[in-house]
């Protein structure tokens, strides 16, 4: 297998532009998650989903952000619009069971740039 | 208050040396992680943990649940290892918090 797989790698864009950062999980593992991490704040769980559905979406930092899983290979993560401190490297991570129980494996990662 | 405490938060060592990294954590869980991070960015999960210790080559991870105390141990410290360490806990409620890392620098 490929391992979870980000897209883009890096990203730049400027104030008030959308962003798109797509992730494929692993095939076989039906949780999928989102972190941030930021100099300032370290790792931080965004959201995850279970079976393609959405289970806590409380480390979301605002509405301008959201994700979606529309089927178990597939996800995204939007913001809309970009603002200069969503400037990070964003993981995703899979796995094979809930976030309490199995080991995570994560995406290479997405440098987020906002200018 | 920071639901999970690591230290130290850097730590240089010669390589060959034995090195131990903590975490302590003030929530129930159900489940601990250590995570590996290269300088180039990239997550490696290595351990997860909910009870006792585990073993992978030279790495070495115990819990405690009754002190809510993890260690991650290195044996013959290598500077391949030489990477940023993360503890998580996955905690009750779908919540999952994170430590802030300590920084290893194995020297030749």
């Amino acid at each position: 297998d490929a391992g979870v797989i980000q897209s883009p790698r890096h990203e730049v864009t400027e104030m008030g532009q959308e962003v798109t950062l797509r992730c494929k999980p692993i095939s076989g593992h039906n949780s999928l998650f989102w972190y941030r991490q930021t100099m300032m704040r370290g790792l931080e769980l965004l959201i995850y989903f279970n079976n393609n559905v959405p289970i806590d979406d409380s480390g979301m930092p605002e509405d301008r952000f959201s994700a979606k899983m529309p089927n178990a290979s597939f996800s995204t993560l939007k913001i809309q619009p970009s603002e200069p401190r969503d400037s990070a490297v964003y993981f995703c991570a899979s796995s094979s069971d809930s976030l309490r129980g199995e080991t995570q494996y994560f995406g290479p990662g997405t440098r987020l740039l906002v200018l | 208050k920071n639901e999970v405490e690591q230290s130290p938060q850097n730590l240089t060592a010669q390589e060959g040396e034995f090195i131990t990294i903590n975490c302590s954590y003030s929530v129930g869980i159900s489940a601990l992680h250590w995570l590996q991070q290269h300088p180039g960015g990239g997550i490696v999960s290595l351990f997860m943990l909910s009870s006792g210790k585990k073993k992978h080559g030279r790495l070495i991870a115990t819990i405690n649940i009754q002190e809510k105390h993890s260690s991650l141990h290195i044996t013959a410290s290598h500077p391949r290892d030489s990477a940023v360490y993360i503890c998580a806990v996955g905690g009750g409620g779908n919540q999952f918090y994170f430590g802030t890392g300590t920084s290893l620098t194995v020297i030749p």
